[in-house]
């Protein structure tokens, strides 16, 4: 049963960059795809980009000058780096298996950005 | 902002039936498939309809989902209590660079 589970800071201050980690765990990274989508309070729910095991990437345009998603193969993880946040990126971040269907989510983390 | 669009709120007393509404144009349900999600409070979202109308393993077929034209349905028979959740549809639009998109959401409230 393939888990996946976020990590990284809760507060982030504006200007600075947001940066999470999604760790695989009960499967491999390999021959899927890895997405992120965020979750702002009492929103609903904005995808961010997703990731080939190889590394190609694609990104949701809104977002594309500012995000960067990664994958380490070896340690079975890929990461999320946003740019220059501002309160607008508070949100819960989910980590997500798929490019189009996301059949398996881990719980989400909860990122402020707040000075 | 959303390109797709779901009713805010829906509501029925258990037993009952409610659909929900997803609605679009060509460059996203008009030519792509439709996926739906479930999200309980509190909780991440889970997929409980993809490629307009199939379930996953392990979801019961109380609930349903159908396409047509630039709008989707996402039907639930038998309302129980656990159902109250909010409700997302989702796709791709060929004219945002491919971009993934998700609904409004709707919140099912059980009477």
């Amino acid at each position: 049963q393939v888990q996946l589970q976020e990590s990284g800071p809760g507060l982030v201050k504006p200007s600075e960059t947001l940066s999470l980690t999604c760790t695989v765990s009960g499967g491999s990274i390999s021959s899927y795809y890895w997405s992120w989508i965020r979750q702002p309070p009492g929103k609903g729910l904005e995808w961010i980009g997703y990731i080939y095991y190889s590394g190609s990437t694609n990104y949701n345009p809104s977002l594309k000058s500012r995000v960067t998603i990664s994958v380490d193969t070896s340690k079975n993880q890929f990461s999320l780096k946003l740019s220059s946040v501002t309160a607008a990126d508070t949100a819960v971040y989910y980590c997500a298996r798929g490019d189009l269907l996301y059949g398996v989510w881990g719980q989400g983390t909860t990122v402020t950005v707040s000075s | 902002q959303s390109v797709l669009t779901q009713p805010p709120s829906v509501s029925a007393a258990p037993g009952q039936e409610v659909t929900i509404s997803c609605s679009g144009n060509s460059s996203n349900i008009g030519n792509n498939y439709v996926s739906w999600y479930q999200q309980l409070p509190g909780t991440a979202p889970k997929l409980l309809i993809y490629d307009n109308n199939k379930r996953p393993s392990g979801i019961p077929d109380r609930f349903s989902g159908s396409k047509s034209g630039t709008s989707a349905t996402l039907g639930i028979t038998g309302l129980q209590t656990g159902d109250e959740a909010d409700y997302y549809c989702g796709t791709w639009d060929s004219s945002l660079s491919t971009a993934r998109v998700f609904g409004t959401g709707t919140k099912v409230t059980v009477l």
